[in-house]
């Protein structure tokens, strides 16, 4: 199993949809979370942290589940510029390690 | 404030050729990593650097892999020789970092190998 897993996508959503992602980790030790976003060609910028209590920035809700050890990033009315690889990020355990997934590609169509 | 700087943006090679590739972490950034990142895949850690000390090194593959980041500043990560499977795009990112290591990473724009 991989420490870090996404559903590759692609994910195809009209405009004004919301779409949600899933990302499960298995180091139950993990203690950092974040979900960064990678347009095509370009390098990962990061989109936010998950906090425990779960956060909010806009149209992006992020949220953990410890017990069931996933972070989710859901995206309200989807625009044509959120088009791009959604990567979840899960640090922790010895040396603070630090997991990529692979990424979860988004395509808003108009 | 400038941002990540890595250089050679591009790199073609002979595979048995060495490479090396520059990075310029933002400044007064303790952290510095090397990730590389295939097509369709997240970044892998390679290495992960506090100041000067390589704190995980566990993904590098050492026996043609190896990096430095003398006076805990700019790094170089280098490859020799290189093989085919290293064609990849080598990122290079550094974040203001206490222990809990939540904070957040700035990226540099990579550098594209390619190994002929």
């Amino acid at each position: 199993r991989k420490e870090v897993e996404q559903d590759p996508g692609p994910f195809n959503v009209p405009e004004g949809a919301t779409v949600a992602f899933n990302c499960t980790y298995s180091n139950s030790a993990s203690q950092s979370f974040f979900w960064y976003r990678q347009d095509c060609r370009k390098e990962p910028k990061l989109l936010m942290s998950v906090y425990s209590s779960g956060n909010e920035d806009g149209r992006f809700t992020a949220q953990l589940n410890r017990a069931s050890q996933y972070i989710s990033l859901l995206i309200r009315d989807s625009k044509l510029s959120d088009s791009a690889t959604y990567l979840c990020v899960v640090t922790g355990g010895g040396y603070q390690k630090v997991t990529f997934g692979t990424g979860t590609k988004l395509q808003v169509i108009p | 404030e400038a941002g990540v700087v890595q250089s050679p943006r591009y790199k073609i090679i002979e595979k048995k050729q060495p490479v090396a590739f520059w990075c310029n972490p933002i400044s007064g950034h303790n952290t510095l990593y090397w990730y590389l990142q295939n097509l369709g895949q997240g970044p892998e850690l390679l290495i992960r650097y506090e100041n000067e000390e390589a704190v995980d090194d566990s993904q590098l593959p050492k026996d043609r892999f190896s990096a430095e980041r003398l006076k805990g500043v700019d790094s170089t990560l280098k490859i020799q020789p290189a093989e085919l499977g290293d064609s990849a795009v080598y990122l290079c990112a550094s974040s203001l970092d206490g222990p809990s290591g939540r904070s957040e990473q700035f990226f540099g724009p990579g550098t594209r190998l390619t190994v002929l």
